[in-house]
């Protein structure tokens, strides 16, 4: 079976852009989940996708947003963005309530 | 709040050594998951190793083995001959399906460096 899959790997982007980070399940992987890794914070979750519905939210702001399509396919966006959304976001994704495997994740840079 | 602790910042072996990385986890929950992920240079987190709470029996997945001590909510993984290939920041992860679905909780990680 092929991996989770994401895309872009790499974003450069200005203060006030909004920007897409999009993510493929694994096949057949109803849930997806959004981490934000930073080197101060750690890893952060930011939301779980389940079926096409927000099934859990993290602390963060709502310039953050994500959904999810009848594929399982997910997509999360980020309004207005900040410097200190400079981060490694990875995307995660598992057949139900159980291990969740991970993407590649894609490097976000805000200038 | 659930919270997960990674009490080793860095850690080195020799190749060929074993090593154990600590973690200890604050739930009262008792159904729960435990994990361990491992984020080489390249960033993709790769799954080491998983533990069900209500198994007595640890886990072992070749040369990784966890010792899960759930009354005193210690959850360490052991690797044996440790290669250079095993040099990577590892994560400890909780989850508990009943209150959080899938949202996984992760201690701050261990470096761990292999010598030749």
């Amino acid at each position: 079976k092929a991996g989770v899959t994401q895309t872009p790997r790499y974003l450069i982007k200005t203060r006030g852009q909004q920007v897409t980070l999009s993510c493929s399940p694994i096949s057949g992987h109803r849930s997806v989940s959004w981490y934000q890794q930073t080197p101060g914070q750690g890893l952060q979750f930011l939301f779980e996708y389940f079926s096409e519905t927000q099934r859990n939210k993290g602390n963060f702001p709502g310039r953050f947003s994500g959904r999810q399509f009848s594929n399982s396919r997910s997509e999360m966006n980020v309004s207005t963005l900040e410097l200190g959304d400079s981060a490694l976001y990875l995307c995660a994704s598992s057949y139900f309530t159980d291990t969740q495997y991970f993407g590649p994740g894609t490097r976000l840079t805000v200038l | 709040a659930q919270t997960v602790t990674q009490s080793q910042p860095e850690m080195s072996v020799q190749e060929a050594e074993t090593v154990t990385l600590s973690c200890t986890y604050d739930t009262s929950e008792s159904d729960y998951y435990l994990f361990w992920y491992k984020q080489p240079p390249s960033r993709q987190m790769i799954l080491v190793i998983r533990q069900e709470a209500y198994k007595q029996q640890n886990a072992t997945e070749n040369r990784f083995s966890v010792n899960f001590q759930k009354a005193a909510k210690s959850f360490s993984l052991k690797i044996s001959d440790s290669q250079l290939g095993d040099a990577a920041m590892y994560f400890c992860a909780y989850t508990s399906p009943m209150e959080y679905g899938n949202k996984l909780v992760f201690g701050a990680g261990t470096i761990l460096r292999v010598k030749s």
